[in-house]
């Protein structure tokens, strides 16, 4: 199965602007999704597709895809976005319809 | 407002096999594809399946030898069974439900908009 692979761990000074990044084979077929983690909760979708943010996710998140890299931007970090983030992509290897995360990249916010 | 909430016992014995349901509230669960999807402690999410309300099926290739999704639309739940447990099925195991997007000209790509809070499943004898 393919493989999407992020930075383990990212950091950004408090309202400077961070991206993030996934990268894999998959992403120059199909959009990535971007969840949010914040410890002992359930993932959160920010950002789908080319660049959608659902219904209360702040402007500040935003979404880009160029070739084999999905990428993550939030433009004035705040300190409730420190949590761990993942992307995600939908994969067909063969006949198998299958559904990749990547690794995961912690962002901390100084 | 749409929730899931997932169920099940939180202690399985190894070689035996692991049965979790997904309750779907505030909205109907047809006409929507469902998803498990599952963590490790400390580690990152891995998906293992999809079930639409029909009834189809699509599981990850590493897990497929050993996972059946079911639906049941009268009760508006899904449910998941991983036989043959190990203690490397020990995880947070979440509900979710998957959005299939067909744009006009591009390939349809997924993401997961809701989940559920999460069950924690133990494998150990």
């Amino acid at each position: 199965s393919s493989e999407l692979t992020q930075d383990p761990a990212v950091s950004v000074a408090l309202g400077q602007t961070v991206r993030i990044t996934c990268q894999g084979d998959i992403l120059r077929s199909y959009y990535a999704s971007w969840y949010q983690q914040k410890p002992g909760q359930a993932p959160v979708v920010v950002i789908h597709g080319k660049n959608n943010r659902p219904a209360g996710i702040p402007d500040r998140f935003s979404g880009s895809s160029s070739g084999n890299t999905a990428s993550l931007t939030i433009t004035g970090a705040q300190a409730e976005d420190e949590a761990d983030y993942y992307c995600n992509s939908r994969d067909i290897s063969g006949n198998h319809v299958d559904s990749v995360f990547g690794g995961g990249t912690k962002l901390t916010v100084l | 407002q749409v929730q899931l909430q997932e169920s099940g016992p939180g202690l399985v014995k190894p070689s035996e096999t692991l049965s979790l349901a997904c309750s779907v509230s505030g909205d109907s669960i047809s006409y929507s594809f469902w998803s498990w999807i599952r963590q490790p402690a400390g580690k990152g999410l891995e998906w293992i399946g999809r079930i639409f309300s029909s009834g189809n099926t699509n599981y990850s290739p590493s897990l497929k030898s050993r996972v059946t999704m079911s639906i049941d639309t009268s009760k508006n739940q899904f449910s998941l069974k991983l036989n043959s447990v190990t203690a490397a099925d020990t995880a947070v195991y979440y509900c979710a439900r998957l959005i299939a997007v067909v744009p006009a000209d591009i390939p349809e790509y997924w993401y997961f908009d809701l989940w559920g809070r999460g069950t924690l499943v133990i494998v150990s004898s």
